[in-house]
């Protein structure tokens, strides 16, 4: 296994423009996790998946962001009408159920909106 | 939610124990502390967890206090390879299974 994997590493894309970025977790993984963090802070949550489930959403997924886990394997993130604050790193990460466990993040795709 | 509070960076030599404290006091009994650091331009790496005892693996070292309301995160020698912004996150009580991070403490580990 390779960890967890993000597609693409970097990204620049022009104010307006719809963007998607891929995450592929680490196989066994049933839960998997979206995170942006800007410059000088840390990672900010912004959903999970059980599985194919999005079992939360937090008040900073506008409704320009969505994500998807179709298969309960790979999970997409996509903005649309993308705006200069939405510049940031995307992280992804996965995990298995449980209180014990960490998470494993991959490295992330850094977004530029210009 | 349970809040952490980190120095907001701290130095070590490298070579001597990096001591990295955290607070958290208002800690309920079932949250877990984790640690995590990250280096610059990766994802953050899960170093170590704990709950009441103190843990160690081959990263690290956790010391919980009794009280349950700090920790101290111990890196017995630290390379320069260790310098990395560390966060203390506790687990929030819910079925649901996010991790919170707050700023964090920028280790530097110098040489």
């Amino acid at each position: 296994d390779t960890g967890v994997s993000q597609d693409p590493r970097h990204k620049i894309t022009k104010r307006g423009q719809n963007v998607t970025f891929r995450c592929d977790p680490i196989s066994e993984h049933n839960r998997l996790y979206w995170y942006r963090q800007t410059l000088g802070q840390g990672p900010e949550f912004l959903t999970y998946f059980q599985n194919e489930a999005q079992l939360e959403k937090s008040r900073l997924l506008s409704d320009r962001f969505s994500a998807e886990r179709p298969k309960g394997s790979f999970s997409t993130l996509e903005i649309q009408r993308t705006e200069q604050g939405d510049s940031a790193m995307y992280l992804c990460a996965s995990s298995v159920q449980g209180e014990g466990y960490g998470y494993t993040f991959g490295s992330g795709t850094r977004l530029t909106v210009v | 939610d349970a809040k952490t509070t980190q120095p907001p960076s701290m130095d070590c030599a490298e070579g001597r124990a990096a001591n990295l404290p955290c607070n958290h006091s208002t800690i309920s009994g079932n949250e877990y502390v984790y640690w995590y650091r990250q280096i610059h331009s990766q994802g953050p790496q899960y170093i170590i967890h704990g709950l009441k005892n103190n843990e160690t693996n081959e990263m690290a070292s956790l010391i919980i206090t009794e009280d349950r309301k700090s920790s101290t995160l111990i890196l017995p020698h630290a390379t320069l390879r260790d310098t990395a912004v560390y966060y203390c996150i506790v687990r929030v009580v819910r079925n649901n299974n996010d991790m919170r991070f707050g700023a964090g403490t920028r280790l530097t580990v110098k040489p």
